[in-house]
């Protein structure tokens, strides 16, 4: 119940194309939900978050997309450039004292020139 | 700031041997956490630490210790290192858990080799 399914492990998108990364969740307790964004040698960074009151949330070409029936949601990203080439990761955790996140494992996106 | 900083950078162990990893933070913040990545597995909470003073077991906690030695640093034990333990290890903190926009910093890392 704890498990966050992230699909897929890796993707290949051609410069300019839509990147797509779904992640879900059995734990209804989950109430945060953030993507994390990994360059090589480097340490995870938070790219974008949402909570379940809201369906969406888009900052620039990074979009959330939450489906809280479902327990699913996923990050877009629009106009995929070579720079966005990193690991993805979602997460989700509760923000009622149990300070620990849940994280997928991950995807390599790789976006070609 | 220099964030959430990391030592060493790079480690080879021998089985058996011991050794600390040490963490620090610049920011304040209350609760720090020690996670260890793997191919196919994600991030996966070794221990946190939610306030000073106070440390607790996470999903894999078997053949680590930790300590927090005050509010800015916490620091991540191997009594005797085994090869399951080969891993990049990162170090994060966050301001208060519970927050209603919490957020999670993390260093650098740390490549460690158990041979």
């Amino acid at each position: 119940q704890q498990q966050v399914k992230q699909s897929p492990q890796s993707l290949i998108v051609q410069k300019g194309g839509i990147s797509i990364i779904n992640c879900a969740y059995e734990n209804t307790a989950f109430d945060y939900f953030p993507w994390y964004q990994q360059f090589p040698g480097k340490g995870p960074a938070l790219l974008i978050a949402i909570r379940p009151d809201v369906s969406e949330k888009k900052e620039g070409r990074f979009t959330i997309s939450f489906n809280k029936s479902a327990k699913q949601f996923s990050l877009h990203i629009m106009d995929s450039q070579p720079g966005d080439s990193a690991t993805y990761f979602c997460a989700a955790t509760t923000t009622s004292g149990t300070y620990k996140y849940i994280f997928g494992t991950g995807t390599r996106l790789k976006v070609l020139a | 700031n220099a964030g959430v900083t990391q030592t060493p950078k790079f480690q080879v162990l021998k089985t058996g041997q011991s050794m600390t990893l040490q963490c620090a933070q610049d920011m304040n913040h209350n609760s720090m956490y020690w996670y260890r990545q793997d191919p196919g597995m994600g991030l996966r909470l070794i221990y946190y630490s939610a306030s000073e003073g106070t440390t607790d077991k996470g999903e894999v906690p078997n053949g680590y210790n930790v300590s927090r030695l005050n509010k800015r640093e916490f620091s991540l034990r191997l009594e005797s290192a085994a090869p399951s333990q080969t891993s990049v290890y990162f170090c994060a903190s966050s301001v208060d858990p519970g927050q209603v926009q919490e957020t999670q910093y993390f260093g650098p890392g740390t490549r460690l080799l158990v041979l």
